[in-house]
C-alpha cells in the first residue's frame, strides 16, 4: 500500500534545540499539507505545498518554524529553536489535486514532539 | 474560508445508522464538502466528498440539502471502530491559498455495543 511516511515518529529534545522533521509523499502526489495536532488548539494547519510551491504558511511561526520541498519526494518542516509551546504531534498529508474532484489527502503517522 | 458547525459529540448503537449533521449556512458555489475522520491515535482519514449530489462509497454517504448550506455523513451500520472524530471541512476547488483544509472541532463520535 502506497503510505505517507514520516520521520522521526518521536522525538525528544531540549529547548533551542533544531528540530527537522521529514515526511516522504506518495509518489505521484502534487500537495503536501503540514499539520499541528495538540489538546487545545486541535489540528492547525502551518503550510500547504502543489507542485513543491508554498501556497499557504500563515499558520506558521515565521521566526522559527520553515517548510521546504527540496524535491517531490521529500518535505521538511523545521523549528529553529525550538521551545516547549511547539510540543506537539506534526502530520504530513499528501494528495493530487485537480479541477476535476475535491482533495482525498492521505496522513502520515505523525511525528510526536516533546520539547523540554 | 466558509465555516462550519457541528454538534460537539453525538452517541449511537453499534449496527445502528448514525447521521453527523454539519451546517455551512455561508457555503460558496465553488466550496466542496469534505468529510475526514481521526481514530484515536491516529492520523485523519479521508471519507467523502461531495459539491451539489449525494454521494455514496465504502465507507459512507454523503447527502447535500438543496441549498448546500447543511450536510449529513452518514454511517449506514456503526461499527466500534467507526469510533472517531468527524470533521466536516469546506474547500474552495482548486483556489490558491484557498484550495487548502482548515479542520474545526469536529463531532466525537462513540458507538455502545
Amino acid at each position: 500500500d502506497a503510505r505517507v511516511t514520516q520521520t522521526p515518529r518521536h522525538k525528544v529534545t531540549e529547548m533551542g534545540q533544531e528540530v527537522t522533521m521529514r515526511c516522504q509523499p506518495i509518489l505521484g502526489h502534487n500537495t503536501v499539507f503540514w499539520y499541528r495536532q495538540t489538546m487545545m488548539q486541535g489540528l492547525e494547519l502551518l503550510a500547504y505545498f502543489r507542485n513543491r510551491a508554498p501556497l499557504d504558511d500563515s499558520g506558521m511561526p515565521k521566526d522559527r518554524f520553515s517548510a521546504e520541498m527540496p524535491d517531490a519526494t521529500l518535505a521538511t518542516l523545521k523549528i529553529q529553536p525550538s521551545e516547549p509551546r511547539d510540543s506537539a504531534v506534526y502530520f504530513c498529508a499528501s494528495g493530487l489535486s485537480d479541477r476535476t474532484r475535491g482533495l482525498e489527502l492521505f496522513f502520515g503517522e505523525g511525528s510526536r514532539l516533546t520539547v523540554l | 474560508d466558509a465555516k462550519t458547525t457541528q454538534p460537539n459529540s453525538m452517541e449511537s448503537n453499534e449496527e445502528e445508522p448514525v447521521h453527523l449533521p454539519c451546517n455551512h449556512s455561508t457555503i460558496s458555489g465553488t466550496d466542496y464538502i469534505h468529510w475526514y475522520r481521526q481514530l484515536p491515535s491516529q492520523g485523519p482519514e479521508y471519507v467523502i466528498h461531495g459539491l451539489t449530489s449525494n454521494v455514496n462509497n465504502r465507507m459512507a454517504s454523503l447527502a447535500i440539502a438543496e441549498d448546500r448550506k447543511s450536510s449529513t455523513l452518514i454511517l449506514h451500520r456503526a461499527t466500534l471502530r467507526d469510533a472517531a472524530v468527524y470533521y466536516c471541512i469546506l474547500r474552495e476547488h482548486y483556489g490558491g491559498s484557498q484550495g487548502n483544509l482548515i479542520f474545526g472541532k469536529g463531532t466525537k463520535l462513540s458507538v455502545k455495543p
